[in-house]
């Protein structure tokens, strides 16, 4: 799997959009780019994923560049309980291919 | 919705003891994952299993772990012979075929281990 980059930790006041980056400038073709967050020490929770086209659903939407180098995570209308860490993971998306978690970005909603 | 449940929560034993960790994947599930989370560390993967074989184990799975889905709805992870190092929050995930739904892996709330 390719290789993501993401800031270590990112602050956000609460009601404001959180945009959170990702670069995976190595990505392959069959790829997605799979967006996971953790809050404390739960379950990762599936946001987002996506191919090349933009992706909305009711948590987040997700911007991929059209090289797909890059995307961005956003929290339309960001809470306290968006206090989280934030994985960006890129998978190929069919039979049993692992996730691979890096450190994520720790994001502080602030009020 | 549909969600990955796992037991026990949290579970205290002693070094040398076997464990096994329980879960329920999501009923039209077809692939299982664990993975586990030493404090203060990433998530690693230690297994995937489909059509009641291994698909993939990590260096961390050696011969104290096994898996097993000894039923329709169970998914197991069997550690051995514990070691104060296992000491860690385990998380069971299953994904279904792709489909419609892609391939999204689910996981559950995690079994935190303590071995003393």
């Amino acid at each position: 799997d390719a290789k993501t980059t993401q800031p270590t930790s990112m602050d956000c006041a609460e009601g404001r959009a959180a945009n959170l980056p990702c670069n995976h400038s190595t990505i392959s073709g069959n790829e997605y780019v799979y967006w996971y967050r953790q809050i404390h020490s739960q379950g990762p929770q599936y946001i987002i994923h996506g191919l090349k086209n933009n992706e909305t659903n009711e948590m987040a939407s997700l911007i991929i560049t059209e090289d797909r180098k890059s995307s961005t995570l956003i929290l339309p209308h960001a809470t306290l309980r968006d206090t989280a860490v934030y994985y960006c993971i890129v998978r190929v998306e069919w039979g049993a291919q692992k996730l691979v978690f890096g450190q994520g970005t720790r994001l502080t909603i602030n009020p | 919705e549909p969600e990955v449940t796992q037991t026990p929560s949290h579970q205290v034993t002693q070094m040398g003891q076997e464990v096994i960790l329980r879960c329920v994947p999501i009923s039209n599930h077809l692939y299982f994952y664990w993975y586990r989370q030493i404090l203060g560390q990433k998530v690693e993967f230690l297994v995937s299993f489909y059509n009641n074989e291994i698909s993939e184990k990590s260096e961390i799975f050696d011969d104290q772990f096994s898996v097993e889905r000894p039923d329709g709805s169970n998914f197991t992870l069997k550690i051995r012979s514990t070691k104060l190092e296992d000491s860690a929050m385990y998380f069971c995930a299953s994904s279904p075929l792709q489909g419609i739904s892609g391939n999204t892996i689910y996981f559950g709330e995690g079994s935190w281990l303590t071995v003393v």
